[in-house]
């Protein structure tokens, strides 16, 4: 059963702190989406990776996130220092290729407290 | 750069009748992708339905339909038959041949018994 995989599922972290979320898209996938979404912004565009390269990274806040694909099968994004505006889901999606549709994981749900 | 606009924050439905949910979208490109997510209250993002642009025939899927208005950058999704759980958010979006996928704000479907 192919699907992209989250993880933590759910995360609570104080302010300052660093928080490290994973995602094992389908294998054979070669693109890679992070979104988040808030009930305000409704569903950001972070970064985009094809073929472990970043494509796009425009959405994110360069000062204090980062996202990286270590190997075909892992793709990080790290927020470091967290803040409590950066409570959020955050999804991870892959598509075969550029030219398909994307499958969802089941999001990490991020609280700074 | 590409926008997704859905017009309808919320809709209701009775159980068993049709109900059409709007999307527009705008781009000067003439290849691309367009497709409808569903997330319900699991907020698991499902795919629901695609359709490519080249492509005159509107896609279908069981009880879902669309109708494809290319020159009016049109794509609205139908629901046929609705069911209790088709209540969910609907998620219009858009990619371009090669390039980021991008999303409409929501429209929360009620379907009412």
């Amino acid at each position: 059963d192919a699907r992209v995989t989250q993880t933590p599922r759910h995360k609570v972290t104080e302010m300052g702190q660093e928080v490290t979320m994973r995602c094992q898209p389908i294998l054979g996938h070669n693109t890679v989406f992070w979104y988040r979404q808030t009930m305000m912004q409704g569903l950001e565009l972070l970064a985009y990776f094809r073929n472990r390269a970043p494509l796009d990274d425009s959405g994110m806040p360069k000062d204090r996130f980062s996202a990286e694909m270590p190997d075909a099968t892992l793709a990080t994004l790290k927020i470091q220092p967290s803040e409590p505006r950066d409570s959020a889901v955050y999804f991870c999606a892959s598509a075969l290729t550029e030219n398909t549709e994307a499958f969802f994981g089941q999001g990490t749900r991020l609280t700074v407290v | 750069a590409q926008t997704v606009t859905q017009s309808q924050p919320e809709m209701s439905v009775q159980e068993a009748e049709t109900v059409t949910l709007s999307c527009t979208y705008d781009t000067s490109e003439n290849n691309y992708y367009l497709f409808w997510y569903k997330q319900p209250p699991s907020r698991q993002m499902i795919l629901v339905i695609r359709q490519e642009a080249y492509k005159q025939q509107n896609a279908t899927e069981n009880r879902f339909s669309v109708n494809f208005q290319k020159a009016a950058k049109s794509f609205s999704l139908k629901i046929s038959d609705s069911q209790l759980g088709d209540t969910a958010m609907y998620f219009c979006a858009f990619m371009e041949y090669g390039n980021k996928l991008v999303f409409g704000a929501g429209t929360i479907l009620r379907v009412k018994s």
